[in-house]
Parts: structure tokens; C-alpha cells; sequence
């Protein structure tokens, strides 16, 4: 049984780029969220996306952005890229929106913004 | 808001040393804590948890508390091995809120 994967693992971007992570969560997972970790922080939440749609956000500008597919898989996208962008993208799944104790992490994507 | 504050690291022990890391909290109402663990190169996995007050949770000889009158939840091993080195995160998360991390501890055990 897969986990949650994310893809790429690694990437490189400059400032005012824009860039779509990816995400497949666990399987019979259908809820999705989003974090953000900065080196040397604890992961800060994005969002969270369940049938569709955006269910929770938390302290982000709208430059970031996501989309879930009817397989549940879900992107990421981050408009007009700052040098602060760059950190660990975890994505994380759970069976059921709202169980929080029940997520699972992806290994995550790291942005480099230059 | 909520919010965990968590010991600073770096701490390093020597092989079979005894653990605590601390963890409190600020909530409203009854939170679910948490301990994740992240090895190197990898994503968080989550290593305990306690739903309410006076729960220990435990996992791979780790244990923690939810004391509710000091708003504590405090990491503890008794024998720690160098395959432990990794960074722990608390967190809570409350109602249907998202999980609410703590900054990480990282921890090197050394043989």
C-alpha cells in the first residue's frame, strides 16, 4: 500500500515565477492538506481540500492556490514567487476531513527560490 | 489562538541516555496532542498521541502525558538509541482546527 508521494522532490525557481507541486495521498484517503515548513520551523498549515473543493485556509495569500481531482491527488500552486517562499512543501492525506490525528505525511517537495 | 512552545534544541545524548523533551500549550477548549517524528530526508510520521486529559500516549519506548492543569505534554524515553536521532515536533490540534506544530527539536544521540 502506497503512501502519500509527492512530486518532484526537489525544485528550483526564481522570484516572480510560478511553480504547481503535486500530490497522491494514501490510498482510501480523500482529504488533502497542504503545509508549509521553513527551515529551522515547525510546518505551518495552508490548506485543506476535501471533494473538491477548499474546505480550510489558513494564513496565506491568495498567491497560493490548489486544485483536487476526482481521485482525491491534489496541486499546489504558488504565483509570483518571493525568496521567502522557499522551504518544505508536506503534503498530508487522512480518510476523513476534520480527524486530524489521523494524517499522513508525505517526504515533501523543497523549493529553492532564487 | 492556539499555539505549542517546545524546548530549543539541538540536544544531543550519548547512547542510552534518558530523554525529555518539553512541550506545552495554549487551546481553547480540549485539544488532541501530538508527537511527530522526522528522520532525515523524509516526511513527519506521527509517534503518539493523547486525546484527553490524563491519556499517555506511547510508541517505539516513547511516552507522553496530557496534563491538562500545567498544559504539558512532554516527550520522554527512558534509553534512547542512536537510530532516534531525528527532529520531534508537538502539536494539537483542536475541534476541527488544522494541526498547530511546535518550531521542532532536533535530537542527536551519539554512540
Amino acid at each position: 500500500d502506497a503512501g502519500v508521494t509527492q512530486s518532484p522532490t526537489h525544485l528550483i525557481k526564481t522570484r516572480g515565477q510560478q511553480v504547481t507541486l503535486r500530490c497522491s495521498p494514501k490510498s482510501g484517503h480523500d482529504t488533502v492538506s497542504w503545509y508549509q515548513q521553513a527551515l529551522g520551523q515547525g510546518p505551518q498549515f495552508i490548506f485543506q481540500y476535501y471533494e473538491e473543493e477548499e474546505r480550510q485556509r489558513g494564513n496565506f495569500p491568495d498567491r497560493f492556490s490548489g486544485h483536487q481531482f476526482p481521485n482525491y491527488s491534489s496541486e499546489l500552486n504558488v504565483n509570483a514567487l518571493l525568496l521567502g517562499d522557499s522551504a518544505l512543501y508536506l503534503c498530508a492525506s487522512s480518510p476523513i476531513s476534520g480527524r486530524q490525528e489521523t494524517q499522513y505525511f508525505g517526504p515533501g517537495t523543497r523549493l529553492l527560490v532564487l | 489562538g492556539n499555539s505549542v512552545t517546545q524546548m530549543e534544541g539541538p540536544v544531543t545524548l550519548s547512547e542510552e541516555a534518558f530523554l525529555t523533551i518539553n512541550c506545552t500549550y495554549t487551546a481553547t477548549g480540549y485539544p488532541s496532542l501530538f508527537w511527530y517524528v522526522q528522520y532525515p530526508g523524509e516526511g513527519l510520521q506521527l509517534l503518539l498521541k493523547a486525546t484527553k486529559a490524563d491519556d499517555k500516549g506511547s510508541n517505539k519506548g516513547f511516552e507522553a502525558t496530557y496534563r491538562k492543569e500545567t498544559t504539558s505534554f512532554h516527550l520522554e524515553k527512558g534509553s534512547v538509541q542512536v537510530s532516534d536521532s531525528a527532529v520531534y515536533f508537538c502539536a494539537l490540534a483542536s475541534g476541527n482546527t488544522p494541526l498547530v506544530f511546535g518550531k521542532g527539536t532536533r535530537l542527536s544521540v551519539i554512540a
